[in-house]
């Protein structure tokens, strides 16, 4: 069965500080990769997604990038963090031409 | 653009009694419309989705009804129990550039009293 990792759980950062987020499916081949933003209490962002190595797209202008240096492997990135970077990050994962996507556990970042 | 809206954003109902979630969808082309249950803290759950071939779907207490005509479709959970108690989301997708694009609604919050 397939299974998608995400770390860290929690993350404090300072302003200005980097990030890295990282995210990887196991048991399956050739996914489509997402990364989502949710604001406390709001609803789900899309930001990034991948349909394959080296393969991001961007849904929104920010201060984040997205990489996929392997397959199952994708990374959410920031070279200065802001205030408004704070939030729960998801990663998700959909079969190659499948509808359905999963979440990843997520990461709660804070960033003061 | 492309836009789900969901209503009504809070629900509170007594345990035993039904709930009903709805959500319409702008871009006609959409034809894939999941439903994700998220407790406190923690990451969505798909609990049900619908095709836009199907009008009705039904799995126990929960079942999706989609209206193409009107682009809407709607959340059942009948006999709610506490346990529901979650934020539903709704959302609707097409296939676009070799990938699922879900667009979301606000989501729901729902609680369930004993």
């Amino acid at each position: 069965s397939q299974t998608i990792h995400q770390w860290p759980a929690t993350l404090v950062q300072p302003v200005g500080s980097p990030l890295s987020l990282e995210c990887t499916v196991e048991g399956t081949s050739n996914p489509n990769l997402y990364w989502y933003r949710q604001a406390a209490g709001r609803g789900l962002q899309l930001l990034f997604y991948s349909v394959g190595i080296g393969q991001i797209s961007s849904e929104v202008p920010q201060n984040l990038s997205a990489s996929r240096p392997q397959d199952r492997q994708f990374i959410l990135s920031s070279k200065k963090l802001l205030l408004s970077d704070s939030g729960f990050y998801l990663c998700a994962w959909s079969g190659r031409g499948a509808e359905t996507q999963y979440f990843g556990p997520g990461t709660r970042l804070l960033v003061l | 653009g492309e836009n789900v809206e969901q209503h009504p954003s809070t629900l509170s109902v007594q345990e035993g009694d039904s709930a009903v979630i709805k959500c319409t969808y702008s871009d006609s082309a959409s034809n894939y419309f999941p439903w994700y249950k998220q407790e406190l803290g923690k990451r969505p759950q798909l609990i049900i989705d619908i095709r836009s071939n199907v009008g009705e779907k039904k799995d126990q207490r929960i079942a999706v009804t989609l209206n193409k005509t009107a682009k809407h479709f709607s959340l059942h959970i009948t006999e709610t129990q506490p346990e529901d108690s979650a934020v539903y989301f709704c959302a609707a997708s097409k296939v676009s550039g070799g990938y699922n694009k879900l667009i979301f609604g606000a989501g729901t919050r729902l609680a369930v009293h004993p």
